[in-house]
């Protein structure tokens, strides 16, 4: 049973443009929810969290937006730059239970 | 540099064998997960210790266990590897259990099963 879900597998997206990553999730009780790049040959790296308690958080050119009453939550890049070409996983915790559980990943290609 | 060292990066072992991976936290962090990558899967959660302690368990199979020593760092144990072990394996450290803080992750270590 996937708890974290990024139905897309794949996104491409013209530079300059605004990418958008989605990710949905079923377990109610998460309460904290993170995004995280991933470039080849290299372990994930953070990016951006948002807790529950909020429904928008910006980091830069990031902002991570949070529906609670969807339990959905979205990624926004703008603009997209070659760079982000990467895979972003989407993961969340719940309270009292430590570990993180990630999404299957979305792979961005930022097109010239 | 995520500060957390994982070791050794590539392993090419036989159906049968047990292998051991080993992770190195960032320094002052207490806390170990360690995570499989499948193709086509996304991270799965197999185990976290903090300080010394199992914290909670994921789908980590049977076969395989592991431990955080004194010195914080953790080991993975693989046993009577399967071909669909192979995979990457990622272990991530962070101060907390949880408290809301991310997880700094290594670079993996590249199992394969032959």
């Amino acid at each position: 049973d996937q708890q974290v879900k990024q139905n897309s597998p794949s996104l491409s997206v013209q530079e300059g443009r605004i990418s958008i990553l989605n990710c949905d999730y079923t377990n109610s009780m998460f309460d904290y929810f993170l995004w995280y790049k991933k470039y080849p040959a290299e372990g994930p790296t953070f990016l951006i969290s948002i807790s529950s308690i909020k429904d928008k958080n910006e980091d830069g050119r990031f902002t991570v937006f949070l529906n609670k009453s969807a339990k959905h939550l979205s990624l926004h890049i703008v603009p997209s730059q070659p760079g982000d070409s990467a895979v972003y996983f989407c993961a969340a915790s719940a309270p009292r239970d430590d570990k993180i559980i990630f999404g299957k990943g979305t792979r961005l290609h930022i097109l010239p | 540099d995520s500060g957390v060292t994982q070791t050794p990066k590539h392993l090419i072992t036989a159906t049968g064998q047990r292998v051991t991976l080993r992770c190195s936290p960032r320094s002052g962090d207490l806390s170990v997960y360690w995570y499989q990558q499948s193709l086509d899967q996304g991270l799965q959660f197999l185990i976290q210790y903090y300080n010394g302690e199992e914290r909670a368990k994921g789908n980590i199979l049977e076969r395989f266990s592991a431990q955080q020593f004194p010195d914080l760092h953790s080991e993975l144990n693989l046993s009577s590897l399967e071909l669909g072990d192979s995979a990457l394996y990622f272990c991530a450290s962070s101060v907390e259990a949880r408290e809301n803080t991310e997880a700094f992750f290594g670079q993996g270590t590249r199992l394969t099963v032959v």
